[in-house]
């Protein structure tokens, strides 16, 4: 089974400012898909962002980016411009030949106004 | 938009009773999956099915059965539920197309086993 971690437990931002969520994995494979998936507080859980590992730019959407380092087996999430909505748990999550997600343990992120 | 509606937001049981958790699709998507979510853990998959009357265990499928009589439908089954059970359940569901595709998911289900 492939592992994801994140060593982050908890973290914080304050509104407007710029925050670097950490997540690295353990694979063997070439090929194999990242995401993260955002769940606020109570609500669902959804995606944020994927990364596709034979691309070699980092993904983006709106204020969300990604470093993808391959050959580190690393990938962090960064926000923009941090917005009071932005605060929820962060998971990141590892798809190979395997067919199933296999997610990291989660960041807490909270955004101090 | 992708729905994912599980029957339960919070639901307490009691020890030793067959539990069943339910979950329905509206997007025709063969994927769907059950997921257990516990602090400091993250998610764990417990089951996935693939089709209909498929299913596949994930990580953690001991002391769990499900059911997939019908596409859009998925159910999870604690046979004899006990304490340690006591969690919240997430279902899933995405398509079958080449390459990882995002999964939906439902609201979750919190159990509490008494």
């Amino acid at each position: 089974a492939q592992t994801v971690t994140q060593s982050q437990p908890e973290m914080s931002v304050q509104e407007a400012e710029t925050v670097t969520l950490s997540c690295t994995y353990d694979t063997s494979e070439s090929d194999y898909y990242l995401f993260w998936y955002k769940q606020p507080p109570s609500r669902q859980m959804i995606l944020v962002i994927r990364q596709e590992a034979y691309k070699q730019q980092n993904a983006t959407e709106n204020r969300f980016s990604v470093n993808f380092q391959k050959a580190a087996k690393s990938f962090s999430l960064k926000i923009s411009d941090s917005q009071l909505g932005d605060a929820a748990m962060y998971f990141c999550a590892y798809w190979g030949t395997g067919n199933q997600f296999y997610f990291g343990t989660g960041t807490s992120l909270t955004v101090i106004p | 938009d992708v729905k994912v509606t599980q029957s339960s937001r919070y639901l307490v049981k009691r020890t030793g009773e067959k539990v069943f958790l339910e979950c329905v699709q509206d997007m025709d998507h063969e994927n769907m999956f059950w997921y257990r979510q516990d602090p400091g853990l993250g998610l764990r998959l417990i089951y996935f099915s693939y089709d209909v009357k498929m299913k596949e265990k994930g990580d953690i499928p001991e002391g769990y059965s499900v059911s997939r009589e019908k596409k859009e439908r998925f159910s999870l089954i604690l046979e004899s539920a006990s304490t340690n059970q006591t969690s919240m359940y997430l279902c899933a569901s995405s398509t079958l197309r080449q390459g990882a595709q995002p999964q939906h998911f439902g609201d979750g289900t919190r159990l509490s086993i008494l």
